[in-house]
């Protein structure tokens, strides 16, 4: 099984652009998140969802938006990219539907630099 | 606030034993993870402790005390294929996970 996938890969953006980040699991897993991982920080929630549509601001939601249509899809926009988003993006999805003590499983990850 | 606090850094030798300490502090408890990334990779999933004591799993052992707000990561027989970064995660009352920077554990042979 793919477990989560996310795309791109990598990428390098021009400040003001916008961007959509994409996340898909086919666990059928409830909840969904969006992490940022920056050096020496510990991984900081950006917005999560606890169940196909609804979600919820994280820790770090400034700058992001999220949508959660049906169960397998949570992507993540930047509407306007600042340099300050420069950073590595890992989506996780756990199959509780927001209790928090199920297990979280993380996506490879998306590198993004913006200029 | 809210704080998770681990050694930034160890380096171990192969073969050896090693612990990793991770101490917390947050608004409510739910349990503690410890995850385990290699590098340009993504997180995965080691172990949770809610209740107190020692949860043995391989050569990954895993402890918790809830009233020192204190857990750690043991790992035994070291291999090269250990050397990564180990991180800490607590669940707060929101049952949100709050996550230490995370270990980088050196290998030596």
């Amino acid at each position: 099984t793919a477990g989560i996938t996310q795309a791109p890969t990598s990428q390098i953006l021009a400040a003001g652009r916008s961007m959509t980040l994409r996340c898909t699991q086919d666990m059928r897993h409830n909840a969904m998140y969006w992490y940022r991982q920056d050096l020496g920080l510990g991984l900081r929630l950006i917005h999560y969802s606890n169940t196909a549509g609804t979600t919820g601001k994280g820790e770090v939601p400034d700058g992001y938006s999220v949508s959660r249509a049906n169960t397998d899809d949570f992507p993540l926009t930047l509407a306007s990219a600042v340099p300050s988003q420069t950073s590595v993006y890992f989506c996780a999805s756990s199959e509780t539907t927001g209790g928090g003590t199920d297990t979280q499983y993380f996506g490879p990850g998306t590198r993004l630099t913006v200029l | 606030g809210q704080n998770i606090d681990q050694p930034t850094e160890m380096t171990a030798t192969e073969g050896a034993i090693v612990q990793i300490n991770c101490t917390y502090q947050t608004s409510g408890f739910n349990g503690l993870f410890w995850y385990q990334q290699h590098a340009g990779e993504a997180p995965t999933f080691l172990s949770y402790n809610v209740l107190d004591g020692l949860e043995e799993k391989g050569r990954f052992s895993s402890f918790l005390s809830r009233s020192k707000g204190y857990s750690y990561l043991l790992l035994k027989e070291l291999q090269m294929k250990d050397s990564a970064s180990y991180l800490c995660a607590a669940v707060n009352s929101n049952y949100q996970l709050i996550w230490g920077a995370g270990t980088k554990l050196i290998i030596k042979p």
